[in-house]
């Protein structure tokens, strides 16, 4: 089955890490650019993050630059999210997403920062 | 690139004609798709590049438009697409519109 299932998502206090996982199934992971979006509580989509198929070519939101990492290892089909120095601006779903139009979604996972 | 989508909230009946708008503040250059968004699901691809059906949304969703103006159409509305429906382009950077939410009357 053509998929993708994220994980690593929780309950964080402000200013600590966390690190998101995204697991591809069903297709060639390394032929595609991936995408990290996130999704406040009730609120609209955001883009947070773009990593080429080879790593060659990254980018981030204003939002998150300088506190967020994108990586991949294509051996094991996997995108991460490494996030540090949270803010509570930061809960939200977070979703993976494939090929830079979001041809394929997973189903999210949930990070709430508090205290 | 931002995009503005509007209305924000349009009630409309089954088998209505519906036009959702999403307007950018520079050229997108048809790099523009839609998602549809159910409640408590992720979003769905429905168009990209303005114009292309992705494979398996039916035919009564269409896209068009060019520049900074874009339209998503659904030519006969059936009860299932009942959503929220937002615009993205990833001409320049990527931007997400701040959602259209569609609803029956």
């Amino acid at each position: 089955e053509v998929q993708l299932v994220e994980s690593g998502g929780g309950l964080v206090q402000p200013g600590r890490s966390l690190k998101l996982s995204c697991v591809a199934s069903g297709f060639t992971f390394s032929n595609y650019g991936m995408n990290w979006i996130r999704q406040a509580p009730g609120k609209g989509l955001e883009w947070v993050a773009y990593i080429s198929s080879g790593s060659s070519y990254i980018y981030y939101a204003e939002t998150v630059k300088g506190r967020f990492t994108i990586s991949r290892d294509n051996a094991k089909n996997t995108l991460y999210l490494q996030m540090t120095s949270l803010r509570s601006e930061d809960t939200a779903l977070y979703y993976c997403a494939r090929q830079r139009y979001n041809t394929l979604w997973g189903q999210g996972v949930m990070v709430t920062v508090s205290s | 690139i931002q995009l503005t989508q509007s209305p924000s909230l349009l009630s409309a009946s089954v088998g209505d004609r519906v036009t959702l708008s999403c307007k950018g503040s520079q050229n997108i250059n048809n790099y523009l798709a839609w998602y549809q968004q159910k409640l408590g699901e992720a979003p769905k691809l429905l168009i990209y590049n303005t114009n292309s059906l992705q494979t398996g949304i039916p035919s009564r969703f269409s896209g068009s438009g060019s520049g900074t103006d874009y339209t998503l159409t659904i030519s006969s509305l059936q009860p299932e697409d009942v959503a929220t429906y937002f615009c993205y382009q990833y001409n320049n950077g990527w931007t997400f519109g701040g959602g259209t939410k569609l609803e029956l009357k």
